[in-house]
């Protein structure tokens, strides 16, 4: 069974430029999470997706970060514009129920 | 959702028996408890998850009391690739899942 898919799986770019991360969930997955994680803490959830509607996207700050999953498979994460604070690991994870969640690599974004 | 509080890390040495327990002391009726493990460069993989008393699978045991306030995760003669990050999360998946994972305790598997 094909795991969680990233990319890109690093990432530097410059502060107050833009960045897209691509995520494809184990298949047959309704549930799919992007969560942030800074070095030395657990993962925070930025974005909850039951198929292609939001579930929870209470800890997303939304005056930069836009996520969508299109079609309810696929989904995107975009940061614009791009701050200091912002360098972490992007982890998505997808589920088919929510204690059993399979996370993929991540992406390292590093802003400058 | 229950909070979690378990050690920031540990140190072990390969063949003992590492035990890593965590305080959910505002645990709810429906909530299970579910551990994760991390190690670097990767996202956490699922390991073992209980409602009440003793659950063991092929990588750990997980050890509930009666009053559930909390849980102790048992592995059995560590190697050095035990060495990650191991988080305890406290849910209910009647309420759309929404985990959150704490700092986690750093276990350290020495020769």
């Amino acid at each position: 069974e094909a795991g969680v898919a990233q990319s890109p799986r690093y990432k530097i770019i410059e502060k107050r430029q833009s960045v897209a991360f691509w995520c494809n969930p184990i298949s047959g997955h309704a549930t799919l999470y992007w969560y942030q994680q800074i070095l030395g803490q657990g993962p925070k959830l930025l974005i909850q997706f039951q198929n292609n509607g939001v579930v929870d996207d209470s800890q997303l700050p939304k005056d930069r970060f836009s996520a969508e999953r299109l079609k309810g498979v696929d989904s995107t994460l975009k940061i614009q514009p791009a701050k200091l604070e912002d360098s972490a690991v992007y982890l998505c994870a997808s589920s088919f129920n929510p204690y059993t969640q399979y996370f993929g690599p991540g992406t390292r974004l590093t802003v400058l | 959702l229950a909070k979690t509080t378990q050690p920031i890390s540990m140190d072990s040495y390969e063949g003992q028996e590492v035990n890593i327990t965590c305080s959910h002391n505002n645990i709810a009726t429906n909530d299970y408890i579910t551990w994760y493990q991390q190690f670097p460069s990767q996202g956490p993989r699922f390991i073992i998850q209980g409602y009440k008393t003793k659950v063991t699978n092929e990588v750990a045991s997980l050890f509930i009391p009666a009053d559930r306030k909390s849980s102790t995760l048992s592995l059995p003669r560590v190697s050095l690739s035990d060495t990650a990050v191991y988080y305890c999360l406290v849910g209910d998946a009647g309420s759309q899942g929404n985990l959150i994972f704490g700092k986690g305790t750093k276990l350290s598997v020495k020769p």
